[in-house]
């Protein structure tokens, strides 16, 4: 079983739809979970982080966290073609921290 | 705020070289953690240096070593490269809390041939 799991995609949605992004981990311990953003030919950018249970809003974009479920979601609202990227999940365990494999995500006109 | 500074940005060596990185975190920063990126494999974690410490270790062959310097620069060095060594090699760095999550540096693009 991989540490941190997500749908490998690709995921296609039409613009100013709901994109939802879903990341499982196996660590029970692990603390603090992040979502990157990573478009073709850069580096992965950080862009939303969750600690708690429930959900954190930041924009167009709300982070969703249940730790007994071990489970992290990324929703983007009002999807724009500029949101085309891969979004990958990380989370942090004993001081390092460890990514999904992304799921790419295609907001089309 | 400078950001996360790697050089070089792209190296071509060749199998059994050895191949050294380095990374600039950005000030303040005490954590520096490096990362392969491959399109098949995805971020695979190598280690994490925090005050000149390796702080924890991927599952990587010993070819892959690291080290952090006082003022938190950190360098990478692989030994006796493969072709299976070929990846985006990234630099992460944040202040010490666990909590916090990293700022990425641009990446050195390593092709061994």
């Amino acid at each position: 079983q991989k540490e941190v799991e997500q749908n490998s995609g690709p995921l296609s949605v039409p613009e100013g739809a709901i994109a939802s992004l879903n990341c499982t981990y196996s660590d029970r311990g692990s603390q603090s979970f992040f979502w990157y953003r990573q478009y073709s030919g850069k580096s992965p950018e950080l862009i939303m982080s969750i600690y708690s249970n429930g959900d954190k809003e930041d924009g167009r974009f709300t982070a969703q966290l249940n730790k007994a479920s071990q489970y992290v979601s990324l929703l983007i609202r009002d999807s724009q073609p500029s949101d085309s990227a891969t979004y990958l999940c990380a989370v942090n365990g004993n001081n390092d921290m460890r990514f999904g494999a992304g799921t790419r995500l295609t907001v089309k006109p | 705020k400078a950001g996360v500074t790697q050089t070089p940005r792209y190296l071509i060596k060749t199998r059994g070289q050895q191949v050294t990185l380095s990374c600039s975190p950005i000030s303040g920063h005490r954590s520096v953690s490096w990362y392969q990126q491959t399109p098949g494999q995805g971020l695979q974690f190598l280690f994490e240096y925090f005050s000149e410490t390796q702080r924890n270790k991927g599952n990587f062959p010993g070819r892959f070593s690291g080290r952090q310097f006082s003022n938190s620069r950190s360098e990478m060095n692989v030994s006796t490269l493969e072709l299976g060594d070929s990846a985006l090699y990234l630099c992460a760095s944040r202040p010490s809390d666990r909590f916090y999550g990293y700022t990425f540096g641009s990446g050195t693009r390593l092709t061994v041939v």
